[in-house]
């Protein structure tokens, strides 16, 4: 069971362009949003994360939106450079004490074009 | 280099044999987390340990088991191995409760 939906799976963005990534989850009880990026070969690193009582959160070129009433959060990449090529999954994980559950989105190949 | 060291790389093994898959955290992280990733199913979740206990269950079938010992460190066995096991084992570690996961480079397991 899905519990993440994550598109598209593919994006080709040339280089100075936006690259947003789209993903919408179904359990109200998620309480935390990360993105995370990962290079062929490596394991996935987080790039960045919100809580659904912020509306936006910006780190350098990248920016989370959280529509928490439609259930929706994107993430964009602002003037997307060769070097952003990578595979990017947007996750939710419930808190409950010590345990933490991440569910992952199916990934987002982004291929940056010079 | 995210601290979290997984052992071994690559390996390559036989239908119906066994693997243990290793993994050491990040210095104080009590939280360590095993993920499966192939192309068709992306990251699946399997099992979540907290110093030494069994915290939170995903997807993990039944051939599949793992610990968290005293010193922190984790392992994954997988037995009685099929072609379809076949995927990179990620394992990750935290130090609180939220999905800030630091993982490894992974091990590629190959069924033949």
């Amino acid at each position: 069971q899905q519990q993440v939906k994550q598109s598209p799976q593919s994006l080709i963005v040339q280089k100075g362009g936006i690259s947003i990534i789209n993903c919408a989850y179904e359990n109200t009880a998620f309480d935390y949003f990360p993105w995370y990026q990962q290079f062929p070969g490596k394991g996935p690193a987080l790039l960045i994360a919100i809580r659904p009582d912020v509306s936006e959160k910006k780190e350098g070129r990248f920016t989370i939106s959280f529509n928490k009433s439609a259930k929706q959060f994107s993430l964009h990449i602002m003037d997307s450079q060769p070097g952003d090529s990578a595979t990017y999954f947007c996750a939710a994980s419930i808190s409950t004490g010590t345990a933490s559950k991440l569910t992952f989105g199916t990934g987002t190949r982004l291929q940056v074009t010079l | 280099d995210s601290g979290v060291t997984q052992t071994p790389k690559h390996l390559i093994t036989a239908t119906g044999q066994r693997v243990t898959l290793r993994c050491s955290p990040r210095s104080g992280d009590l939280s360590v987390y095993w993920y499966q990733q192939s192309l068709d199913q992306g990251l699946q979740f399997l099992i979540q340990y907290y110093n030494g206990e069994e915290r939170a269950k995903g997807n993990i079938l039944e051939r599949f088991s793992a610990q968290q010992f005293p010193d922190l460190h984790s392992e994954l066995n997988l037995s009685s191995l099929e072609l379809g096991d076949s995927a990179l084992y990620f394992c990750a570690s935290a130090r609180g409760n939220t999905g800030e996961l630091f993982f490894g480079e992974g091990s590629r397991l190959t069924v033949l």
